[in-house]
C-alpha cells in the first residue's frame, strides 16, 4: 500500500504546453505539500495545504496552480511550461510526531521540458 | 529566516568506515531537527529526528544529537555499508511553521 502516490512518474513535454501532476495520500494526514528538487538535488517548498486550505505559497510563478479537492489529494497544474521547470516534483503529507512535523514523501515526478 | 547548512559532497568512503556529515542551522526559537535520506530513484524518507536540545535521534545505526550551543545536528554512523549509499538531507521545522527547510544534501557513496 503506497502511502503517498504521485502520477505520472515521468513526464516529457514541449515548452509552452500545460501539464498536471496528481498526488494522493492514504495516511489520513491533514497537510500536504509540493516540493521542487532541481538538478543539484536542492529541495525547495512550493505550496502547502491544510484540510484543502492553502497555508504556504512560496515565491512561485503564477503558471503553477495547486488544487486540493479534498484533504487526501493535492494536484499541481503548470501552464506554459518553460525549460527551467524541468525538475523532480515531490508531493508529501505530514503529521505531528512527538511535537515535530514529520513529512512522508512520494517517489517523485520527473518533469523534462524540451 | 530559517536556514540549514550541511557539508558539501560528494563523500566517498570504504565499507566499515566511520561517517560524519556535518549540519548546522540558523533558526529563531526551538526548531525540530531531522535527517532525511534519498536512495537512488526514490523519494525522501525520514531517517531520524530530535525535537529538543540534547535529544539524540537514532535509526539503522545512524545517530545525531541536537546541540543548541553549537546549533548543530551532525549525522554519524560507526560502520557504513554499501547499502548506505544515498543523498542525506538535514532539515528543520520551526514551531507554528508547517514547512521543512532543507539543507543542500550530501551525496554519500560507499565502496566495497
Amino acid at each position: 500500500d503506497t502511502a503517498v502516490s504521485q502520477t505520472p512518474k515521468y513526464l516529457v513535454t514541449q515548452m509552452g504546453n500545460d501539464k498536471s501532476i496528481k498526488c494522493e495520500q492514504n495516511l489520513g494526514h491533514d497537510t500536504m505539500y509540493w516540493y521542487k528538487q532541481d538538478s543539484k538535488k536542492f529541495l525547495k517548498i512550493m505550496f502547502s495545504y491544510n484540510n484543502k486550505e492553502l497555508i504556504i505559497n512560496e515565491t512561485v510563478p503564477n503558471r503553477f496552480s495547486p488544487k486540493s479537492p479534498d484533504k487526501a489529494h493535492l494536484n499541481l497544474h503548470i501552464n506554459s511550461l518553460e525549460l527551467g521547470d524541468s525538475a523532480v516534483y515531490f508531493c508529501a503529507s505530514s503529521t505531528k510526531s512527538s511535537g515535530a512535523n514529520v513529512l512522508t514523501f512520494g517517489a517523485g515526478s520527473r518533469l523534462t521540458v524540451l | 529566516g530559517d536556514s540549514v547548512t550541511q557539508m558539501e559532497g560528494p563523500v566517498t568512503l570504504s565499507e566499515e568506515a566511520f561517517l560524519t556529515i556535518n549540519c548546522t542551522y540558523t533558526a529563531t526559537g526551538y526548531p525540530s531537527l531531522f535527517w532525511y535520506v534519498q536512495y537512488p530513484g526514490e523519494g525522501l524518507q525520514l531517517l531520524l529526528k530530535a525535537t529538543k536540545a540534547d535529544d539524540k535521534g537514532s535509526n539503522k545505526g545512524f545517530e545525531a544529537t541536537y546541540r543548541k550551543e553549537t546549533t548543530s545536528f551532525h549525522l554519524e554512523k560507526g560502520s557504513v555499508q554499501v547499502s548506505d549509499s544515498a543523498v542525506y538531507f538535514c532539515a528543520l521545522s520551526n514551531f507554528g511553521n508547517e514547512k521543512l527547510t532543507f539543507g543542500t544534501g550530501t551525496r554519500l557513496t560507499i565502496i566495497p
